[in-house]
């Protein structure tokens, strides 16, 4: 196990809510990174915090935020979901840049 | 924006059969990251590549880089049932930005 954690492990929506995903970085790790992940493609980048600053953001609207906190644990915030923000939610924390430690994920599904 | 494109999408092998996933892009890529991940599982770090020609090996696994940079690939040799899974490569795009691709989803009769 990598030692990254998130909540909750499946979350069901419906349009127009908004939802905080969580995740707690292994320990030592200041960067955490978010992707979404619809079935059968490959992780695609929301955006990445380092030291509790934004760090890098990937093509997603402004909707989708987040936070790092001191203890580099963070949130992602989606607000006015939509149907297609149905995925797995995976956060990865890293160090060095090198290797990224990526967690269980969470399932959301849009209804 | 710049994506790194991943064939096949899918492969059937017999245990015991090789295997290979090739990832490739129309630009020079900085470095190149394999990452596996189980079905209802989450990625998990193979390994990364980062200088032109670079071929590393684990176990039963190889990993190249081509000498262009613009490619790379995944070598299994006698695949076993614990090989399952999609293999993805990504590139890192600056400040550890992951850019993965399509994945190449393995399956294997035993």
């Amino acid at each position: 196990e990598t030692g990254v954690t998130q909540s909750p492990t499946h979350l069901i929506k419906t349009r127009g809510q908004q939802v905080t995903l969580r995740c707690s970085s292994q320990s030592g790790h200041n960067t955490v990174s978010w992707y979404q992940q619809a079935l059968g493609q490959g992780p695609q980048f929301i955006f990445q915090y380092y030291r509790e600053e934004e760090n890098g953001r990937g093509n997603f609207p402004p909707r989708f935020s987040g936070l790092q906190f001191p203890n580099y644990s963070s949130e992602l915030n989606v607000n006015a979901l939509e149907l297609d923000d149905s995925a797995l939610y995976l956060c990865a924390s890293s160090l060095t840049g090198d290797e990224q430690f990526f967690g269980p994920g969470t399932r959301l599904t849009v209804l | 924006g710049q994506q790194v494109m991943q064939i096949p999408q899918y492969q059937h092998v017999q245990e015991g059969e090789d295997f290979t996933t090739y990832c490739n892009s129309s630009t020079t890529l900085s470095n190149i990251q394999w990452y596996k991940q189980r079905p209802g599982g989450h990625p998990v770090f193979l390994i990364q590549l980062v200088k032109s020609g670079e071929v590393k090996k684990q176990k039963r696994l190889t990993f190249q880089f081509g000498e262009a940079k613009k490619n790379s690939s995944l070598h299994i040799t006698a695949t076993q049932t614990t090989d399952v899974g999609t293999y993805f490569c990504a590139e890192e795009q600056g400040a550890q930005k992951l850019v993965f691709g399509q994945g190449t989803r393995l399956t294997i009769n035993p």
